[in-house]
């Protein structure tokens, strides 16, 4: 199955600077990268993903790139603010195992905080 | 629209006692999920069902059992509570043909 591995497990930076986190992933044949946003307290909400057919997607202040050949995909916020202080997941289908029912494979999750 | 439900928000057990984790969705999804989500270690998929009738084991369904009889309800069963069960339980729903999981507030479950 597929194997998601997420760096850093914390990042702490300062308001207005950029952040980035990364994720590697297994599966050559994957080819749906999302992002998930988890608040304190509340359940992971989709905030940006990312198809193999494209190398980068924009939303505003978050980004999302992908390398194929190197098999890894970046989350990249910019103009950070307190608001976006919350633990970031990245995910990929585990294309290898059977069943469908469109699983994720979820990252380990990063913890960001962004210091007034 | 509510989205994803879950009941109850907290929940302690003494080892070997039973429950049911609640999930309730009112999108008309499909397809639905049961994840625990432990400190430094993500989500972890549980079960999984494609619709009514239909389930499947996930990556850590030991311990754990479900049942899918309406598109709506998806409980999660937990029997013989066990200490290693302490987890955050987050229930999520998806339509077909789309990768995008929506994820109800979670259920924090303590066993001691």
């Amino acid at each position: 199955g597929e194997n998601v591995e997420q760096h850093p497990s914390t990042l702490s930076v300062q308001e207005g600077d950029s952040a980035v986190i990364k994720c590697t992933y297994s599966d050559s044949a994957s080819n749906y990268f999302p992002w998930y946003k988890q608040e304190l307290g509340k359940g992971p909400q989709l905030i940006i993903d990312i198809r193999s057919n494209v190398g980068e997607k924009k939303d505003q202040r978050i980004a999302v790139t992908l390398n194929k050949t190197a098999k890894h995909f970046s989350l990249h916020i910019t103009e950070t603010q307190p608001e976006d202080s919350a633990v970031y997941f990245c995910a990929a289908p585990p294309w290898g195992l059977t069943g469908g029912g469109n699983k994720l494979t979820f990252g380990t999750g990063t913890q960001l905080k962004v210091e007034l | 629209n509510a989205g994803v439900t879950q009941t109850p928000k907290f929940r302690i057990l003494k080892i070997g006692q039973s429950m049911t984790l609640q999930c309730t969705q009112d999108m008309n999804h499909n397809y639905m999920y049961w994840y625990r989500q432990d400190p430094g270690m993500g989500l972890k998929l549980i079960y999984y069902s494609v619709g009514a009738g239909i389930t499947d084991k996930g990556e850590v369904p030991n311990g754990y059992n479900v049942s899918r009889s309406t598109t709506e309800d998806f409980p999660l069963r937990l029997e013989l509570a066990a200490p290693s069960q302490t987890s955050v339980y987050f229930c999520a729903s998806s339509p077909p043909g789309s990768y995008e999981q929506y994820f109800g507030p979670g259920t924090r479950l303590t066993v001691t």
